[in-house]
């Protein structure tokens, strides 16, 4: 079994929606969660990471993150086109550093 | 800021070939990773490395090498490609006490 999994697998939202994707990992114990945005063609970048119970808030982005159910979300405010890509969810760090376990993915697509 | 090439882009191998892919960074980070991203499942790390010369085992190393002779750059050896073989290498670094992985564009493989 992943060691992270996200649902859904594919998320089409209208322009201007909230768009909201999950992720359950399997350590409590990983130093942090992080969220990976990849377009096609492209390696993943870097959006947000949370390493406390409860959440952060950076621009259109919200992620919530609780330890004791081992779940973590991310919300995209105001959703553009722009934004259609494959969402990553990455557990781990700390001594590990880049030794992440990822998930594989919801692809977002946001239609004008 | 700085950036990771990948070469090539697109690699075409024949089965039982020793395949050879490269990547640079300028961003003079002390750690590099290889990953394989296979479609509808999550990056898997393949070989990472902390410093010059150093090599560490990721999840997925069989059936493969890695190389760090500088410090800019990381190269992995598929040793013998699998018939019908379809995935994209990534490689990424880190690094400046960050713990924020950064990606080149990928190289796709396909073997025929």
């Amino acid at each position: 079994q992943e060691k992270v999994q996200q649902s859904p697998e594919s998320l089409i939202v209208p322009e201007g929606a909230m768009s909201s994707l999950n992720c359950t990992f399997s350590n409590s114990a990983s130093q942090s969660i992080w969220w990976y945005q990849q377009h096609p063609g492209k390696g993943p970048e870097a959006l947000i990471s949370i390493f406390s119970n409860g959440n952060k808030k950076e621009g259109r982005l919200t992620v919530y993150l609780n330890r004791a159910s081992l779940h973590v979300s991310l919300h995209i405010r105001d959703s553009q086109p722009s934004d259609s890509a494959v969402y990553l969810c990455a557990e781990g760090g700390g001594s590990a550093l880049g030794r992440l376990h990822f998930g594989a993915g919801t692809q977002l697509i946001v239609i004008p | 800021g700085g950036i990771i090439t990948q070469t090539p882009k697109f690699l075409i191998g024949q089965e039982g070939q020793k395949l050879t892919l490269k990547c640079q960074q300028n961003f003079n980070h002390d750690t590099m990773y290889w990953y394989r991203q296979d479609s509808g499942k999550g990056l898997r790390l393949i070989y990472y490395s902390i410093t010059e010369n150093d090599l560490q085992k990721g999840d997925l190393s069989e059936g493969y090498d890695a190389s760090r002779e500088k410090k800019s750059s990381f190269s992995l050896t598929v040793t013998s490609a699998q018939k019908n073989e379809m995935a994209v290498f990534l490689c990424a670094s880190t690094g400046g006490g960050q713990n924020t992985l950064y990606f080149g564009a990928g190289t796709r493989l396909s073997v025929l």
